[in-house]
């Protein structure tokens, strides 16, 4: 099956960048999502197709993905970007949804 | 505003069943897929089901196909998901969510809590 690897945790000072990566077999050829969720609350979705923003996410995230490497940077971060960050693709060869094991941000 | 509200959550024994919905408003129900996700208590994301905006379409995740059902009912703007045969394994923060471009789930749900114990 599909898998996506994160890393456990990423530590930041605040107004510096925070950089998560989601790790796959050739995840450039798939549209990553991410999300973004905070104890007690419902995800987030704060990146689509790579690279797009919802409405209302602030422009300090950004995505990017190319090889076998997902990335969300989140840059200038401020203190309520301290939460749980998810990578998530469609495995067209299985035709099913696959979420990373997840990133928690830490704002120092 | 979109909006997503679960119910049916509960406390049931091994082997039982239970059954969710979420009720949907604020968008044309039909014309998108829903989702349900799920998280065990201090897990990641999982997730459980697809089905399409018709609902003639459906995926399962392997650990729960043979066991869960997802439907919709798009005159009642209704999203549910079956569970039988649950196990201890099933329980978790079950969340629907809305089906959006590149297959990502825009909105979600408050999450409804299903724990199985005996």
């Amino acid at each position: 099956s599909y898998v996506l690897t994160q890393p456990p945790s990423v530590s930041v000072a605040p107004g510096e960048t925070a950089r998560v990566t989601c790790g796959g077999d050739n995840i450039g050829s798939k549209s990553v999502n991410w999300y973004q969720q905070k104890p007690g609350q419902a995800p987030v979705l704060v990146i689509y197709y790579d690279s797009d923003r919802p409405s209302g996410i602030p422009e300090r995230f950004s995505g990017s993905n190319s090889g076998n490497t997902a990335t969300l940077t989140i840059s200038r971060v401020e203190a309520e970007d301290e939460a749980d960050y998810y990578c998530q693709v469609w495995d067209n060869s299985r035709d099913r949804s696959v979420f990373g094991t997840g990133t928690k941000v830490t704002v120092l | 505003e979109v909006q997503l509200l679960e119910s049916g959550g509960g406390l049931v024994q091994p082997g039982w069943s239970l059954r969710l919905s979420c009720a949907a408003s604020g968008f044309t129900f039909s014309s998108y897929t829903m989702n349900w996700v799920r998280q065990a208590p201090g897990k990641g994301l999982e997730w459980v089901s697809t089905i399409s905006g018709s609902g003639g379409t459906t995926y399962y995740a392997d650990s729960v196909k043979g066991r869960f059902t997802i439907s919709r009912d798009n005159s009642k703007n209704t999203l549910s998901l079956q569970l039988n045969s649950l196990r201890v394994e099933d329980a978790a923060v079950y969340y629907c969510a809305k089906g959006a471009t590149g297959k990502a789930f825009d909105y979600w749900g408050q999450g409804m809590l299903v724990t199985v114990s005996s």
